[in-house]
């Protein structure tokens, strides 16, 4: 089955030191994956995507992702963490040859002071 | 401005009673989606649409309707609304599916 993971609920980094939030998926053919990133009483916002080409996908607030497919997998990092990237996180991925979109479970992300 | 519109933000309303949470785009976007987000679960979608008069199951189906009758608009329904319905719904459109989603706020859900 189609399927993606976060498996970590809960991640813990403090203020200036690097992050990682991983994510691995599980879809035959090759997957188009995308970050999300969701802030309190708020919607999920767009943070990268990776379609084809380069392995390293630079988004939005100084975020990044490397795309391993040998692994199966698209962790998220930032070099520098800062208090307000403290949010949830989300990692989707567009079902080759289908239009749905399977999206994991989240990862909390707290920057800590 | 760019945005998916959902209304209404909150809802809390009984068993069986028929309720309809509306979804509207000004971006021509021809890809909309519903989810709904529950603790421990993530995201989980309901409905797509890739087009007018185009909609397709998502992995939780059950107990909703959708209609997709103007490019705009994608309007969920929930024709016998029952207590595990109770979520966190999201609307969202993208230009096509390979493409990022915009997300609406939110519309939650309370079913008595």
């Amino acid at each position: 089955a189609q399927s993606v993971a976060q498996p970590e609920d809960q991640v813990n980094v403090a203020e200036g030191n690097p992050l990682t939030v991983k994510c691995t998926y599980s879809v035959s053919g090759n997957p188009y994956l995308f970050w999300y990133v969701q802030y309190p009483n708020r919607g999920l916002q767009f943070l990268l995507k990776y379609i084809t080409g380069d392995n390293l996908v630079k988004g939005s607030y100084g975020f990044e992702a490397e795309f391993n497919k040998s692994q199966t997998s698209f962790h998220l990092k930032k070099p520098s963490a800062l208090v307000s990237d403290s949010a949830l996180y989300f990692c989707a991925v567009r079902v080759p040859g289908d239009d749905k979109i399977i999206f994991g479970k989240g990862t909390r992300l707290h920057i800590l002071p | 401005e760019a945005q998916v519109t959902q209304n209404p933000r909150y809802l809390i309303t009984v068993t069986g009673k028929k309720l309809t949470v509306t979804c509207s785009q000004n971006m021509n976007h021809e890809y909309m989606s519903w989810y709904r987000q529950d603790p421990g679960l993530g995201l989980r979608q309901i409905y797509y649409s890739m087009n007018v008069e185009v909609t397709d199951k998502g992995d939780v189906p059950e107990g909703y309707k959708v209609s997709r009758k103007e490019k705009r608009n994608f309007p969920l329904i929930l024709e016998s609304p029952s207590p595990n319905q109770t979520s966190l719904y999201f609307c969202a459109s993208s230009l096509v599916p390979n493409q990022p989603q915009h997300f609406g706020d939110g519309t939650r859900l309370s079913i008595l």
